[in-house]
């Protein structure tokens, strides 16, 4: 079946500029995260989605960052007035449920440039 | 709060050689569980191998198998008979049953496989 798919795979935006990136879950799939990772580091965890609630946001770094997923299935993070730290690989997974023994699914991720 | 910690930076191991990569935790939660995802340069997470904490044995799968010493908080992976496809960052990561099952990732430890 197909697996979690993220669009678009490279973005460049020029600072100042707003972008949104979206993310298409394992069909399904109730848990939906987002991560941001920078060069030669770990991913680190940016908001949580259950179905269509936004439990967790506490690791959205600003409020210029903003995720939804209001069908309980895509979803899209948007970074309003976009600065260079915001350069990263945007990262989405996906799990079919709720608890700790399930694997995470992730997307090929977004390559977000910041000029 | 919890911490993942990977020391190791980065190794270079010969074809055919077994390596462990050195992954150390820190968490109140009594349960939770250890993921290791291998990264390429591609950039795709893959999942490898899950440790859950009330885990009597230690996981294995195919040539990757997970040293879980509980007391000591630490959990390494260990890949048998390299290979030039193994060449790759990999990543330790803890989800917890207080933090809705989101990843704390480690920094990662780039393997390099040479012949």
């Amino acid at each position: 079946g197909a697996g979690v798919s993220q669009s678009p795979r490279y973005k460049v935006a020029k600072r100042g500029q707003d972008v949104a990136l979206r993310c298409d879950p394992i069909s399904g799939h109730v848990s939906l995260f987002w991560y941001q990772q920078a060069l030669g580091q770990g991913p680190e965890f940016l908001t949580y989605f259950q179905n269509e609630a936004q439990l967790d946001k506490s690791g959205l770094p600003s409020d210029r960052f903003f995720a939804e997923r209001p069908e309980g299935s895509v979803s899209t993070l948007k970074i309003q007035r976009t600065q260079q730290e915001d350069s990263a690989v945007y990262l989405c997974a996906s799990s079919p449920a709720v608890g700790i023994s399930y694997e995470q699914y992730f997307g090929p991720g977004t390559r977000l440039t910041v000029t | 709060a919890q911490k993942i910690t990977q020391t190791q930076p980065g190794m270079f191991v010969q074809e055919k050689e077994a390596v462990t990569l050195d992954c150390t935790y820190d968490t109140s939660d009594p349960s939770y569980g250890l993921f290791w995802y291998k990264q390429p340069s591609s950039g795709e997470m893959i999942f490898l191998i899950y440790q859950g904490s009330y885990d009597q044995q230690n996981a294995t799968e195919g040539r990757y198998s997970l040293n879980f010493q509980k007391a000591r908080k630490s959990a390494n992976l260990v890949i048998s008979a390299s290979q030039l496809g193994d060449s790759a960052m990999y990543f330790c990561a803890m989800r917890a049953t207080d933090s809705w099952g989101k990843f704390q990732f480690g920094a990662g430890t780039q393997v390099v496989v040479t012949p």
